[in-house]
């Protein structure tokens, strides 16, 4: 079973709509993150959370709220979807072991279009 | 402002060469740099990484070269496989964060 699991993994959803990414990971990590990936731009970070009580924004956090339900589930939210919200996004998951340092290690992605 | 770059979008390589995928970045208090691989509909796999107080970490085939001076890190891979096809992120990790490149897509041939 992998260790990082996205769901749903593909979605398509019209302009205005309510909609959640949920994440969840057996590695027993603590930190978690939400990613997108655009075409040409690479992966870009959204928000992350050291722990339940800890919510961080990333640097593209407007239009996406979190929330952290336990160590193993962080979901991403679009309270409104719009077209440039069209991407792919990533889960990725770290321990606290590597101190500043931290190796993610992702999940397989959902990709979600917005009409 | 792009402060890890990736300047060759693609790369493609004879099957059992050496593959060099490069990447620059621009704040010189970046103090960990990995390498991830990603294949189509898969999430980014970690590959490889080196602290900025080292200047070469290998595993198999898979050598990273750091230089600090030049802001300059190197992904080598000896020798190329079909296998190892696969778009490669250079990614900097200040604190506790990943910030990654624009990504450079390899593909072996045979």
């Amino acid at each position: 079973d992998a260790d990082v699991t996205q769901t749903p993994r593909n979605r398509i959803t019209k302009t205005g709509k309510r909609i959640m990414l949920e994440c969840s990971q057996t590695k027993g990590h603590d930190r978690m993150y939400w990613y997108r990936q655009d075409p040409g731009l690479g992966l870009r970070l959204i928000y992350y959370s050291f722990d339940v009580k800890d919510i961080n924004k990333g640097e593209i956090s407007d239009g996406y709220s979190v929330s952290r339900q336990a160590q193993a589930k962080f979901s991403l939210s679009l309270e409104s979807a719009i077209p440039n919200q069209t991407a792919l996004y990533f889960c990725a998951t770290s321990d606290a072991s590597g101190g500043t340092t931290d190796t993610q290690y992702f999940g397989p992605g959902t990709r979600l279009t917005v009409l | 402002d792009q402060q890890v770059k990736q300047n060759s979008p693609s790369l493609s390589v004879q099957e059992g060469r050496i593959s060099i995928l490069n990447c620059d970045y621009t704040n010189s208090m970046f103090d960990y740099f990995l390498w991830y691989k990603k294949y189509p509909a898969e999430g980014p796999t970690f590959l490889i990484s080196i602290s900025s107080i080292k200047d070469k970490n290998e595993d198999g085939r898979f050598t990273v070269f750091l230089n600090k001076s030049a802001k300059h890190l190197s992904l080598h891979i000896v020798p190329s496989q079909p296998g190892d096809s696969a778009v490669y992120f250079c990614a900097a990790s200040p604190f506790y964060k990943l910030i990654f490149g624009t990504g450079t897509r390899l593909q072996v041939f045979p």
